[in-house]
Order: C-alpha cells, then sequence, then structure tokens
C-alpha cells in the first residue's frame, strides 16, 4: 500500500469551477510538497507545508497533521490549469540525513473552456 | 542562475550500453536527487545526497550509481542499462531538508 494516497486519480472541470485536490499519508511528516506536472513537461513546485495553510494566487494548499491530510484548492479554474497535480511526504523520522520523499501517484486535472 | 539544469533531453540507449545523467545547480542547495517516473507508478527515488561526500540509497536504487563530488553537481550513472531502466528521469535540489524543490527539465531514456 502506498504511504501517499490522492484522490481523486483525475478530475475533470468546467472553468470557473473551485477545485479540490486530496492527499492523505500513513507515517509522520517534516514537510509535504504539492507540485505540478503539464502534460510533457517539467515539474514545478507549488507549495511546501509543514503546517497550517499557505496560499498563492488562486491556489491555496492546506495541511491537517493530527488527520495525516492535505488539500489543494483551486479558485476560479482556468484551462491553462490543466495538468498532473502531484502530492509528496517527507518522512520526520530518521532526521536531517533522511531525504526519501515518498510521493503519490498524482491527480490529473483537465479544465475546459 | 539557471537553477537546475538536466542533460540529455532524450537519450536512446542499447541493452548492456553505460551512460551518465548529468545535474548541475547553481544555487548551492544541499540537497539532491535523482528520480524516475513510469506511468501508472509516480515518481520513485532512486539516490540522493544531503551534501558534498554523502550519497544515500532511494527505493529503486539498483542498477544506479551516484557521487557528489561537489555541491554543484550530482550525476547519475547507468552502469549496463536494462529495457526495466526506460523511464523518464529528474534530477531536484533543494536548500534544506524542507526547502522548496526545483526540478530539471527531465530525461526521456529508452534502452532497447
Amino acid at each position: 500500500k502506498n504511504e501517499v494516497e490522492q484522490s481523486p486519480q483525475n478530475l475533470t472541470a468546467q472553468e470557473g469551477e473551485f477545485i479540490t485536490i486530496n492527499c492523505s499519508y500513513s507515517v509522520g511528516i517534516s514537510a509535504l510538497h504539492w507540485l505540478q506536472q503539464h502534460p510533457g513537461g517539467g515539474i514545478v513546485s507549488l507549495f511546501m507545508l509543514s503546517s497550517g495553510k499557505k496560499k498563492h494566487g488562486r491556489l491555496i494548499a492546506t495541511i491537517n497533521i493530527q488527520e495525516k491530510h492535505s488539500s489543494l484548492h483551486i479558485t476560479a479554474s482556468h484551462p491553462r490549469d490543466s495538468a498532473v497535480y502531484i502530492c509528496a511526504v517527507l518522512p520526520s523520522r530518521g532526521g536531517g540525513s533522511n531525504y526519501k520523499l515518498t510521493f503519490g501517484k498524482g491527480t490529473l486535472l483537465t479544465v475546459n473552456p | 542562475n539557471a537553477g537546475v539544469t538536466q542533460t540529455p533531453k532524450f537519450q536512446v540507449l542499447k541493452t548492456g550500453q553505460s551512460m551518465t545523467l548529468q545535474c548541475a545547480q547553481d544555487m548551492n542547495h544541499e540537497y539532491m536527487s535523482w528520480y524516475r517516473q513510469d506511468p501508472g507508478m509516480g515518481l520513485r527515488l532512486i539516490h540522493y545526497s544531503v551534501g558534498a561526500g554523502i550519497t544515500d540509497q532511494g527505493e529503486v536504487p539498483n542498477g544506479y550509481n551516484v557521487s557528489r563530488s561537489t555541491t554543484e553537481d550530482f550525476p547519475l550513472r547507468l552502469l549496463s542499462a536494462a529495457p526495466s531502466q526506460t523511464s523518464v528521469y529528474f534530477c531536484a535540489s533543494s536548500h534544506g531538508r524542507q526547502g522548496a524543490m526545483g526540478f530539471g527539465q527531465g530525461t526521456r531514456l529508452t534502452v532497447v
């Protein structure tokens, strides 16, 4: 069983809709990353969270450490938001020498005009 | 400031050949790592480094070697390529264990 589970696997929305992508994990973590990958393209870091909430433009990321859950929200979605969104966690065990990030399988978001 | 530079972008190898994927960053990042991305599997960690002279294995290290002689460079070596190593490879770096990650552009490797 993967330590990081994302839902949904696929998501289709109409332009302007509010989008939520979920990430659940099973281990104690030091940090959680949200990444974006456009089709055939490279990977871009959107957020790094260790607690609370972060906002950048139309994107909002939240994390609940006690519930081992994070969400990525996109407000007023646009076709250019179409991409794969990937959650990755950095386990807290092992301290500074442990940099073994574990990734979810990604959520494919398609926003139609 | 070029960020993370990864080369080549595409490569075709024959089974048994060796090659090195290059990764360099100019941001003085301590942490660097290599991942492979396969359909339906997500990104998986191959090797990582927390500083010059220090490397460790990730989830799928077999068939790959790394070294970190400088802060800037973290090459990934395939000693004897196998078809199972056909994948897209990404290099990444970060400043600090909980820093934001920067990724290279990716290498699409096909082993025939």
